[in-house]
């Protein structure tokens, strides 16, 4: 069992429509992350936040941090095809820095 | 600055051999941290260096060790391979390890048949 549950697993829409994915766990984290990997990269980091019911925003991704921080979630608005890849979230428990990553979102943008 | 840099990307074993990864930091960072990821798994933490110590550890069996040398390149080793050792190992570093930002490698990706 994954401390930190993604969903869904694998999401395919068409270039335009939006697309919203969850991270949700029992724990307690300091911070989350959010990384985007490509076939045959590592991950890339987007986005970290670290106060319950923050809200960031890059472009069109909107994160969000849950309240009690314990869940987080990722929105696309208008999605293009350049935004499919595999989305991770990370969370980062205490000082000890390290990472536990959920299982990971496999997003498909068909043009 | 380059990226950072693991070698080999690509490697093929057999059942009981074993492999040595290697990973370049980015020049400056002192942390090197290692992860494997499978299809079935995800991405699970296997070790972080700092300045040549093993400052964190996950939950693999002792086959998996690794150690940072004194310019922060970083090795991995696994001995006796298993089938079930196939992945992409990933390594990231970071400056100090205290709250930066974590750069990823692009993996090295062994196959044990």
């Amino acid at each position: 069992t994954q401390l930190l549950e993604q969903s869904p697993q694998f999401l395919s829409i068409q270039e335009g429509e939006n697309l919203t994915v969850y991270c949700n766990s029992s724990s307690v984290f300091s911070s989350l992350q959010w990384y985007r990997q490509e076939p045959g990269e590592g991950p890339v980091l987007l986005v970290t936040v670290v106060t319950g019911g923050e809200v960031k925003k890059l472009k069109r991704l909107t994160f969000q941090f849950g309240d009690a921080r314990k869940d987080s979630s990722l929105h696309i608005t208008a999605a293009q095809p350049g935004d499919t890849g595999l989305y991770l979230c990370a969370g980062i428990k205490a000082a000890g820095n390290k990472l536990t990553f959920g299982g990971g979102t496999r997003v498909l943008v068909k043009p | 600055k380059a990226g950072v840099t693991q070698t080999p990307r690509y490697l093929i074993k057999t059942r009981g051999q074993q492999v040595t990864l290697s990973c370049s930091p980015i020049s400056g960072h002192r942390s090197v941290s290692w992860y494997q990821q499978t299809p079935g798994q995800g991405l699970q933490f296997l070790f972080e260096y700092f300045s040549e110590t093993q400052r964190n550890k996950g939950n693999f069996p002792g086959r998996f060790s690794g150690r940072q040398f004194s310019n922060s390149r970083s090795e991995m080793n696994v001995s006796t391979l298993e089938l079930g050792d196939s992945a992409l190992y990933l390594c990231a570093s970071r400056a100090t390890g205290s709250g930066e930002t974590q750069y990823f490698g692009p993996g090295t990706r062994l196959l044990v048949l």
